[in-house]
């Protein structure tokens, strides 16, 4: 079976401060790993996701996150924040094989002040 | 533009009432995903198809129904079955050549019990 924790309900973050949104994960083989974000009343989109290679990852609106094996993590990050980031923030997992569903956090609520 | 479309956006059904939400693709992706969405549960699996003409239950199917008769389309029936349907639901889809990495997803419609 596999899982997602974001042990984060809420983040709040000042603008200009970097912030980190946590997630770790559970899953048999390889993980292919994903973060979404969700502004009110909307879909989920695609920010960034890790299949293979290098452990940083960048992705939309200046959004990186770093995989660690080790610590099976995979924390979404950003250099400095914007108002306009204030939204939810989805992890995702699924493992390398199988019907290719993933499983969700129950999602992050970033709150950048400004 | 290619994308998913779910109507309607807002809808309100009352007790003992079928309502049916629709998700229409054209992005040529070859699965589809039905999610339910409620405040701090994140996304839950109601029916995937990978394939049209078969679908497959998810996590929490009971009290929902689903057809894919053509590729581009994917109703969820919300039947009278479903004790609490008030909730976000999002339609997602997925091309299975792109080896099954990222959803994409619509704007969702929220459905709401009078």
């Amino acid at each position: 079976a596999q899982s997602v924790a974001q042990p984060e309900d809420q983040v709040n973050v000042a603008e200009g401060n970097p912030l980190t949104v946590k997630c770790t994960y559970s899953v048999s083989g390889n993980p292919y790993l994903f973060w979404y974000v969700q502004y009110p009343n909307r879909g989920l989109q695609f920010l960034l996701k890790y299949i293979t290679g290098d452990n940083l990852v960048k992705g939309s609106y200046g959004f990186e996150a770093e995989f660690n094996k080790s610590q099976t993590s995979f924390h979404l990050k950003k250099p400095s924040a914007l108002v306009s980031d204030s939204a939810l923030y989805f992890c995702a997992v699924r493992g390398s094989g199988g019907s290719y569903i993933p499983t969700f956090g129950r999602g992050t609520s970033l709150i950048v002040h400004p | 533009d290619g994308g998913i479309t779910q109507s309607p956006k807002y809808l309100f059904r009352k007790e003992g009432q079928n309502v049916t939400l629709s998700c229409e693709q054209n992005l040529n992706h070859d699965a589809m995903y039905w999610y339910r969405q409620d405040p701090g549960q994140g996304l839950r699996l109601i029916y995937y198809s990978q394939i049209v003409n078969d679908f497959q239950k998810g996590d929490i199917a009971e009290g929902y129904s689903v057809s894919r008769e053509k590729k581009e389309s994917f109703p969820l029936t919300v039947t009278s079955a479903q004790k609490n349907p008030t909730a976000f639901y999002l339609c997602a889809s997925r091309n299975n050549r792109e080896g099954g990495y990222g959803y994409t997803f619509g704007s969702g419609t929220r459905l709401t019990v009078v």
